[in-house]
């Protein structure tokens, strides 16, 4: 259990809309990590961050902004929510075991735009 | 040509069998790999890393080839309670801007 949780678990808004899903960890990691997960494609990197308000772009990033105040929490935002953001949205954090990078992941959002 | 290929599957295999998929990955610069397996409607959980030298943990062998590109993984003695979706993860660049997902093979485990 690496202490990740996110908030709202599930969630049902309408286009246009603006929403913010929120990611909580406990363990003091620097690194936090939002992806998507639609069927057909592999998980995909929205923003990531590095540090309190320190943050950067993934793969699929248009439509999406994040904040990173404070160390424990990362925040995804949709400004004005579309039906092609219907997913499941998994925040991730980073740690170093030996050599490596590992990802844990929380337990995800699913978010259906109507 | 994608990133990170997987054979989706489905695999049905009968519990007790052997089974083994591969990954192969595009860039060879790419740096770590690993398995992830997700439930259904779950999150993806750390399987565990690929080195170089290859790798085993109880009846989970995984194996890299640098030269041809692609990573393994052989389940042995299958279990019902292995079931699940396995992704076939790279780190292309070896530090902390994020993972390249394959998008999963499917196990199935019968009776």
């Amino acid at each position: 259990d690496a202490g990740i949780t996110q908030s709202p678990r599930h969630k049902v808004t309408e286009t246009g809309t603006p929403v913010t899903l929120r990611c909580h960890q406990t363990e003091n990691h620097r690194y936090m990590y939002w992806y998507r997960q639609d069927p057909g494609h592999g998980l995909r990197l929205i923003h990531y961050s590095y540090g309190v308000k320190d943050t950067d772009k993934g793969e699929v990033s248009d439509g999406y902004s994040v904040s990173r105040s404070k160390t424990e929490d990362f925040l995804l935002t949709l400004e004005s929510a579309t039906s092609s953001q219907t997913s499941v949205y998994f925040c991730a954090i980073q740690s170093l075991a030996g050599d490596e990078y590992e990802q844990y992941f929380g337990p995800g959002t699913r978010l259906t735009v109507t | 040509r994608k990133e990170v290929e997987q054979d989706p599957g489905p695999f049905n295999v009968p519990e007790g069998a052997t089974v083994a998929f591969n990954c192969t990955y595009s860039n060879s610069a790419s740096q770590s790999f690993f398995w992830y397996r997700q439930d259904c409607r779950k999150e993806p959980k750390l399987l565990m890393s690929v080195y170089s030298s290859g790798n085993e943990d109880g009846r989970f062998t995984a194996q890299l080839n640098r030269a041809s590109q692609y990573i393994s993984l052989l389940i042995r003695d299958s279990k019902l309670s292995d079931s699940a979706t396995y992704l076939c993860v790279v780190n292309i660049g070896g530090g902390a801007d994020g993972l390249t997902f394959g998008k999963g093979t499917h196990l199935i485990i019968q009776p």
